[in-house]
């Protein structure tokens, strides 16, 4: 069974803070990891689609890195906002697999 | 932008009734899901479809189905409702199966209580 893990599953930080979570996936048959942001009362919004060894990907204050062979990402957030308040989702899909395999989140609170 | 939408935000709903969710997405994409999501468990795949009238089962398909008749609408069938389904019910759609390396778009989901 693929499992994947993010880590912390919540933080809370003071507005200006930067802060980063981690989302580990099986480093075998590697087809692309997603990266979500989910507001209440909202939908889930995507943010970043990764598929290669290396790659980063920067959206605002927000960024991203994918390693593959270890098989793990970083989301970084630069100057926590309190409209960063949300939850994160990762979720990865393998070669062989037809479906996305969610991670829990991590829930993020920013106070000002 | 894509939108998807899902017919009702809050539902209520009693044991052993028949309950339909619905979902419509004005992008043209061939794959639609459906996911459940419950507090410590994260988003779990129900069911997706990636052609009209075809469909696939996810991890949960048990007491669920669904319906595919159009390419823009995806129902979501509880065929006798029990009180474990009630749940937050997103719906996504996307261009190419399970996303791959084109991201999903969600409804605002249906958060359904089953009494």
């Amino acid at each position: 069974i693929l499992n994947v893990e993010q880590s912390p599953q919540s933080l809370h930080v003071q507005e200006g803070d930067s802060t980063n979570f981690t989302c580990s996936f099986p480093s075998s048959n590697f087809y692309a990891l997603h990266w979500y942001r989910w507001e209440t009362a909202k939908s889930p919004e995507a943010l970043f689609v990764m598929t290669l060894n290396g790659d980063e990907k920067k959206k605002g204050r927000i960024s991203a890195t994918l390693n593959t062979k270890e098989g793990y990402s970083y989301l970084y957030i630069k100057g926590s906002q309190p409209e960063d308040s949300a939850t994160y989702l990762c979720a990865f899909k393998s070669q062989a697999g037809t479906a996305l395999i969610f991670g829990k989140g991590t829930t993020l609170s920013v106070s000002s | 932008d894509v939108k998807v939408t899902q017919s009702s935000r809050y539902l209520v709903k009693r044991t052993g009734e028949k309950v339909f969710l619905e979902c419509v997405q004005d992008m043209d994409h061939e794959n639609m899901f459906w996911y459940r999501q419950d507090p410590g468990l994260g988003l779990r795949l129900i069911y997706f479809s990636y052609d009209v009238k075809m469909k696939e089962k996810g991890d949960i398909p048990e007491g669920y189905s669904v319906s595919r008749e159009k390419k823009e609408r995806f129902s979501l069938i509880l065929e006798s409702a029990s009180t474990n389904q009630t749940s937050m019910y997103l719906c996504a759609s996307s261009l190419f199966l399970a996303g791959g390396n084109q991201p999903q778009h969600f409804g605002d989901g249906t958060r359904l209580s089953i009494l």
